[in-house]
């Protein structure tokens, strides 16, 4: 089956634009998270979605903020880009909301690139 | 909330077994262990899962001690293709990757 599918895989914004990413879990998944990955801070979590509910948030501006649709789709998006935004934007999809006190098997993507000018 | 630390960097030769050992000091009674891999411009991908004692799957095997405070992932034989990020992770409470260890395999 197909895997979960991110877009767009390349985007290039400038300062104080703002950007949209989508994510398409494995088809019957229905939890969403994201995730920041940069060289300096390394993969840093965003915000989880089960149920179209945000069930947990890093600790993130809240410039950064998602949204998940009734077919578990998610998008995420991001106001008044800075330069320090630019990352490998991952999305990740589980089947259920995670074990108690476990990740569970998390599926990723392969990421949206994101370039602020 | 449990924070994980585990080595920056790690270096092995092909054929060598690799042991990453993490330590998760303030681990909750109810938290699992989780490990995943990653390669370059790709997203991580879970290699094993586990609460006590030992777990093995096709890949690797993870053990942890009785006060699970630490647990350390064992990759057997290693080769070129094992060079990766490896991340541990404590819990559930919050998805934290971190840096991860990287593993560098050389022949």
């Amino acid at each position: 089956k197909a895997g979960v599918t991110q877009t767009p895989r390349y985007l290039i914004k400038t300062r104080g634009q703002q950007v949209t990413l989508s994510c398409s879990p494995i088809s019957g998944h229905r939890s969403v998270s994201w995730y920041q990955q940069t060289p300096g801070q390394g993969l840093q979590f965003l915000f989880e979605y089960f149920s179209e509910t945000q069930r947990n948030k890093g600790n993130f501006p809240g410039r950064f903020s998602g949204r998940q649709f009734s077919n578990s789709r998610s998008e995420m998006n991001v106001s008044t880009l800075e330069l320090g935004d630019s990352a490998l934007y991952l999305c990740a999809s589980s089947f259920n909301y995670r074990l108690a006190g476990g990740t569970g098997e998390l599926f990723f993507g392969e990421g949206s690139r994101l370039t602020v000018l | 909330l449990a924070k994980t630390t585990q080595p920056i960097s790690m270096d092995s030769y092909e054929g060598q077994e690799v042991n990453i050992t993490c330590s998760h000091n303030n681990i909750a009674t109810n938290d699992y262990i989780t490990w995943y891999q990653q390669f370059p411009s790709q997203g991580p991908r879970f290699i094993i899962q586990g609460y006590k004692t030992k777990v093995t799957n096709e890949v690797a095997s993870l053990f942890i001690p009785a006060d699970r405070k630490s647990s350390t992932l064992s990759l057997p034989r290693v080769s070129l293709s094992d060079t990766a990020v490896y991340y541990c992770l404590a819990g559930y409470s919050t998805l934290t990757f971190g840096k991860g260890t990287m593993l560098l395999v050389s022949p």
